[in-house]
């Protein structure tokens, strides 16, 4: 298995600019989130989703979207990128979000709005 | 989710155990304790987790107090490759957390030769 998976790993945007970060598990996980870090902090949830079609808002929602078209993926949108989403994206997998569960991380984008 | 407290930093010398304090003392009965790190800005890393009995896995021993408003997180022969951040979480077993982790700033812990 290869876990998650993320791409790109870099990447630098202009403000206003838009792009997606793609997030990809084969290990047949319900539940997928995806999470922020800024320098020296930890991370903080963005999104996550319990399912297809099921996605719902974390701690940091504003200015980011996400769809879950199929159990495998699980992308990120930034519509209007600005200075603050300067930060380290982190998208993680787990088989539920019940009991003693663990979470898989991906290595992370590492994504710079100039 | 009950909130942790950790030290900022610790030091350890390769080859000894590393001894990873973490506080808890607003935890409640279904809330699980978990231990993540991450090394140099890769994604986290699952280590270990405990509901109430001390456990024990290949990479770590996770001892918790009879109460539960502590755990103390070993590496029994800590080596350079161990120089990271700790992470200690505590995560409720249900209802409505949806597996949420609430990362702290963690421990760093550096191992030296």
């Amino acid at each position: 298995n290869a876990g998650v998976t993320q791409t790109p790993k870099f990447r630098i945007l202009k403000i206003g600019q838009s792009m997606t970060l793609q997030c990809t598990q084969d290990m047949n996980h319900n539940y997928m989130y995806w999470y922020r870090q800024d320098p020296g902090m930890g991370l903080k949830l963005i999104y996550y989703s319990v399912g297809a079609g099921i996605t719902d808002k974390g701690e940091v929602p504003n200015g980011y979207n996400v769809s879950r078209s199929t159990t495998e993926d699980f992308p990120l949108r930034l519509e209007l990128a600005a200075p603050s989403q300067t930060s380290v994206y982190f998208c993680a997998s787990s088989y539920s979000g019940q009991g003693a569960d663990e979470q898989y991380f991906g290595p992370g984008t590492r994504l710079t709005v100039t | 989710d009950a909130k942790t407290t950790q030290p900022t930093s610790m030091d350890c010398a390769e080859g000894r155990a590393a001894n990873l304090p973490c506080n808890h003392s607003t935890i409640s009965g279904n809330e699980y304790v978990y231990w993540y790190r991450q090394i140099h800005s890769q994604g986290p890393q699952y280590i270990i987790h405990g509901l109430k009995n001390n456990e024990t896995n290949e990479m770590a021993s996770l001892i918790i107090t009879e109460d539960r408003k502590s755990s103390t997180l070993i590496l029994p022969h800590a080596t350079l490759r161990d120089t990271a951040v700790y992470y200690c979480i505590v995560r409720s077993a249900g209802g409505t957390s949806y597996g949420k982790l609430t990362f702290g700033q963690g421990t760093i812990l550096t191992v030296h030769p």
